[in-house]
């Protein structure tokens, strides 16, 4: 079936160091959103991207779409402990269902 | 505006029992979605209605159902309780569908003894 595959599942960093997560899809994605889950919370959305080769910024959040819409990356520049939680990608497709990946959860040590 | 807001937050029932879970979408939101998370599955989707419609459902059994009601509040029920139930289950809503943002309520805490 159809997948998004997250990496990676983990990821320790020192404050002040940046952080990548990468979700992956053997098939052509129509768009893919960007959610943040902070431990005990619930999903919070950050962005959409659907176009090709798309990248947009959030103060110190940088996403983009791959040019062959299978891949997609967020990027944190010198993260804060306020980054803590976990990233999730998910792909809406036009069946009306979000398939999410398994999320990365960040630990940001002070 | 009001948030998603989802009731009860927390559940405690046992195995074989049935239990009701309760969605408010934001206002003007007619598309509800939800989603069971575990800490091995990650976020599963179970279903989407949209205007009283499911569009589209995961694959879940049949013990898990839902429908929602012309006010746009859904309800997802389980049935005959399992111990692998146990779980957080989200409801999101969004304005058409699932390629618009969701906004998740906070969720509810199901535990299965």
């Amino acid at each position: 079936g159809q997948q998004v595959m997250q990496i990676p599942q983990y990821q320790h960093v020192q404050e002040g160091e940046d952080f990548t997560t990468y979700c992956n899809s053997s098939t052509t994605l129509s768009n893919i959103q960007w959610y943040k889950q902070r431990p005990g919370g619930h999903p919070v959305f950050l962005i959409q991207l659907v176009k090709s080769g798309e990248v947009k910024k959030q103060k110190r959040l940088t996403f983009q779409f791959g040019e062959a819409k299978k891949n997609s990356s967020l990027h944190i520049t010198a993260t804060q402990t306020t980054d803590v939680g976990t990233y999730f990608c998910g792909w809406g497709t036009g069946g009306f269902k979000t398939i999410f990946g398994a999320g990365t959860r960040l630990f940001v040590k002070a | 505006k009001a948030g998603v807001t989802q009731t009860p937050r927390y559940l405690i029932k046992t195995r074989g029992q049935q239990v009701t879970l309760s969605c408010s979408p934001i206002s003007g939101h007619r598309s509800v979605s939800w989603y069971q998370q575990t800490p091995g599955q990650g976020l599963q989707f179970l279903f989407e209605y949209f205007s009283e419609t499911q569009r589209n459902k995961g694959n879940f059994p049949g013990r898990f159902s839902g429908r929602q009601f012309s006010n746009s509040r859904s309800e997802m029920n389980v049935s005959t309780l399992e111990l692998g139930d146990s779980a957080l289950y989200l409801c999101a809503s969004s304005l058409e569908g699932v390629l618009n943002e969701q906004f998740f309520g906070p969720g509810t805490r199901l535990t299965v003894l």
